[in-house]
């Protein structure tokens, strides 16, 4: 089935420094791609969705300045977190859709996200 | 209101039993339904789609009722396995293919 990479698995960074977390979809093409964070023992909160080749749109609430997202090519989305803070350690997750899948066209396949702690 | 809202549980239940979980959406335009199973530390993953007729994979059976905007999951014969946190998953109805996740129901199975 389609699969999503998420790179890195894990980071500790020190707090005021920038760190990006990159999605790829490996056997198939993505225009859109997800992001979301997950606090511990919360849900996935979609944070924004990011569209190849234009702007990422945000949630309410979600810092674009923040939260850059770039969407270069079909298959890669990057979310860089700038000057992190430790309010800002969090379960990063990313997730695309197959536009050929033979299954429900909005199932979404899921990256193995990035669990992010600023020290 | 919460969008989705789930039990958060636990349900600790033994080898074999069968178990319930119930989720509630808000926004009547949803169309697509998902029952997901996150494990400790890990993303989501598909259990199963939920359809309007209801659904059977295996040991796991899927309702929903658009009416009352419920969804459920039936899991028989309960696996040490099967422990996990199991996230109910709406589409948000528009025409952006977002999904909105319930704060998921955490089953462990005891021997």
């Amino acid at each position: 089935g389609a699969v999503v990479s998420q790179h890195p698995s894990r980071v500790i960074c020190k707090s005021g420094t920038s760190v990006k977390i990159e999605c790829r979809s490996l056997d198939f093409q993505a225009t859109t791609m997800f992001w979301y964070r997950q606090f511990p023992k919360q849900s996935l909160m979609l944070m924004a969705t990011s569209n190849e080749g234009s702007k990422a749109t945000y949630e309410q609430g979600v810092e674009k300045d923040k939260f850059l997202i770039n969407h270069a090519s079909l298959t890669l989305s990057t979310l860089t977190v700038t000057s992190a803070h430790p309010e800002d350690s969090s379960f990063y997750i990313c997730s695309a859709r197959d536009p050929v899948s033979t299954t429900s066209n909005t199932e979404a396949f899921f990256g193995q996200g990035t669990r992010l702690t600023v020290v | 209101r919460k969008e989705v809202e789930q039990d958060p549980g636990p349900f600790n239940v033994p080898e074999g039993a069968t178990v319930a979980f119930n989720c509630t959406y808000s926004n009547s335009a949803s169309q697509s339904f998902f029952w997901y199973r996150q494990d400790c530390r890990k993303e989501p993953k598909l259990l199963m789609s939920v359809y309007s007729s209801g659904n059977e994979d295996g040991r796991f059976t899927a309702q929903l009722n658009r009416a009352s905007q419920y969804i459920s999951l039936l899991i028989r014969d309960s696996k040490l396995s099967d422990s996990a946190t199991y996230l109910c998953v709406v589409n948000r109805g528009d025409s952006s293919y977002k999904l909105i996740f319930g704060s998921g129901t955490r089953l462990l199975v005891r021997p």
